[in-house]
C-alpha cells in the first residue's frame, strides 16, 4: 500500500471549491507535486512545492501543506476539472518516491 | 516543446525481460532526470525510477533487482528493462522528465510521455 494516502473519491458542485487532500508522515518534511490525469491521457503536471502552478495551470488551483497533509484546492471547479488527482513526494526512507493512492473528482 | 514517445513490445510472456525505450526531442537527455512510471490497467501511478546523465540513478527498491535503465545520448533516448515478468508486470508505462539539477522532495515531472500498454500473457 502508498504511503501517501488520498480519499478515492470526492465530489464538488461546479461553481464550488474543492480541496483534496494527501496525508503521509514523509510530508512532514517534504513538500509534494500533484498530478491531474483524465481518462486515456498522461498525467499532467498541476502544482507542485508550496504553492507553485506550471504554466498553463489555472490560477484556481492552489497547493497548500501543514503537518502530515498536503492540499490542493480549486476555486470554482469547472466541468473539465473532473479527472483523477495523485500526490507525490518522498517515501518513508526519504530517498524514493511514492505517489499517493489518487482521488477520483467528480463536478456535479 | 518537449516531447517524449514511448516504444516497445505490446505483450510479453512470463518470466521473459519486458524493453522499452523513450525517444525524447526538443531536450537533450544529457540534462534533467529522466522517469519511468507505470499505471497498472485501471489502478494508480506507481514510480520506476529515474536516471540522470550523470550517472545518477534511483529505483523503486520494490523492481531494483529486476531493472536497469540506462541512456544514449547519441540517439538522445532512455531504455527501461524489466528482467522475469509476471502479469502484476501489466501496465501503461510512461517516461517523464524532472527539469530538476538535484533530486527534490518531489517529482516535478513536467512533461510525459503517451504511454504504451505492455501486457504480461502467454
Amino acid at each position: 500500500s502508498s504511503e501517501l494516502t488520498q480519499d478515492p473519491a470526492v465530489s464538488v458542485a461546479l461553481g464550488q471549491t474543492v480541496t483534496i487532500t494527501c496525508r503521509g508522515d514523509t510530508l512532514r518534511s517534504n513538500y509534494a507535486s500533484w498530478f491531474q490525469q483524465k481518462p486515456g491521457q498522461a498525467p499532467l503536471l498541476v502544482m507542485y512545492s508550496r504553492n507553485d502552478r506550471p504554466s498553463g495551470i489555472p490560477h484556481r488551483f492552489s497547493g497548500s501543506t501543514s503537518g502530515n497533509t498536503a492540499s490542493l484546492t480549486i476555486t470554482g471547479a469547472q466541468a473539465g476539472d473532473e479527472a483523477d488527482y495523485y500526490c507525490n513526494s518522498r517515501d518513508r526512507s526519504g530517498t524514493h518516491y511514492v505517489f499517493g493512492t489518487g482521488t477520483k473528482l467528480t463536478v456535479l | 516543446q518537449v516531447h517524449l514517445q514511448e516504444s516497445g513490445p505490446g505483450l510479453v510472456r512470463p518470466s521473459e525481460t519486458l524493453s522499452l525505450t523513450c525517444t525524447v526531442s526538443g531536450d537533450s537527455i544529457t540534462t534533467s532526470h529522466w522517469n519511468w512510471i507505470r499505471q497498472p490497467p485501471g489502478k494508480g501511478l506507481e514510480w520506476i525510477g529515474y536516471i540522470h546523465d550523470s550517472g545518477r540513478i534511483n529505483y523503486n527498491p520494490s523492481l531494483k533487482s529486476r531493472l536497469t535503465m540506462s541512456l544514449d545520448t547519441s540517439k538522445n533516448h532512455l531504455s527501461l528493462r524489466l528482467t522475469s515478468v509476471t502479469a502484476a508486470d501489466t501496465a501503461v508505462y510512461y517516461c517523464a522528465r524532472d527539469p530538476g539539477d538535484l533530486p527534490g522532495d518531489y517529482l516535478r515531472l513536467d512533461f510525459w510521455g503517451q504511454g504504451t500498454l505492455v501486457t504480461v500473457s502467454s
